[in-house]
């Protein structure tokens, strides 16, 4: 079955202590992508990866770190969470080539105090 | 910048109810426009994608035109159910390959 899965589903921490939340599609695509999802905001792209080790900043990409060592996986990393990183956070892929369906994890809720 | 806007915000049917939900986009390069249902909390569900090349798509109860030349998508739903309440979103792609969302339509079907 295609699809994208993201970990942890769910997750409270602490001001300042790093984590990463794993994002891994089955589907051989090349493009990859994290968004955030906030009332009132609607989803911003936080950083996006066009194939292996080449990774680009979104709209939000102040406080994330992401990495693409292989195309299957691309991780997001907050070094140094703050509460105003308190989100919904989402992973997507698709085919590079434009007219094609995004595919979207289950998303992650990530709670910082 | 491509931006996208959904009409209206929210929106308060009785059930058996045919509605239209709106998504218009300032920039018409795009490559797709697709179809998003959300419930409280959750993931996102694909509905309905349309190629630029293409006018509309149906599933079961939903259609989706969409008129690239003057920016817009609708997405009809027929016989509104209780269980077709959540948040509907769009998000056009174009040649960045970013997804742009518009915020949704919180959509609620009233038995």
């Amino acid at each position: 079955e295609a699809q994208v899965t993201q970990n942890p589903r769910y997750l409270i921490t602490v001001t300042g202590k790093k984590l990463t939340v794993t994002c891994s599609q089955n589907m051989n695509h090349e493009y990859m992508s994290w968004y955030r999802q906030d009332p009132g905001l609607g989803l911003r792209q936080i950083y996006y990866s066009m194939n292996v080790e080449v990774t680009d900043k979104g709209d939000v990409p102040e406080g994330y770190k992401v990495s693409r060592k292989e195309k299957r996986n691309f991780p997001l990393i907050l070094e140094s969470p703050s509460p105003n990183q308190t989100s919904l956070y989402f992973c997507a892929s698709s085919l590079r080539q434009g007219p094609s369906q995004a595919f979207f994890g289950q998303g992650t809720r990530l709670t910082v105090v | 910048k491509q931006e996208v806007t959904q009409i209206p915000a929210a929106l308060s049917v009785p059930e058996g109810e045919n509605l239209v939900l709106n998504c218009s986009f300032t920039d018409s390069a795009i490559y797709n426009l697709q179809w998003f249902r959300q419930d409280p909390g959750k993931g996102l569900t694909s509905l309905l994608l349309i190629q630029s090349s293409q006018r509309e798509q149906t599933s079961g109860r939903l259609n989706a035109s969409l008129d690239k030349s003057s920016g817009r998508s609708t997405l009809y739903i027929a016989a509104s159910q209780p269980g077709d309440s959540a948040t509907y979103l769009c998000a056009v792609r174009g040649g960045s390959e970013k997804l742009v969302f518009g915020k949704g339509t919180k959509l609620t079907v009233n038995p």
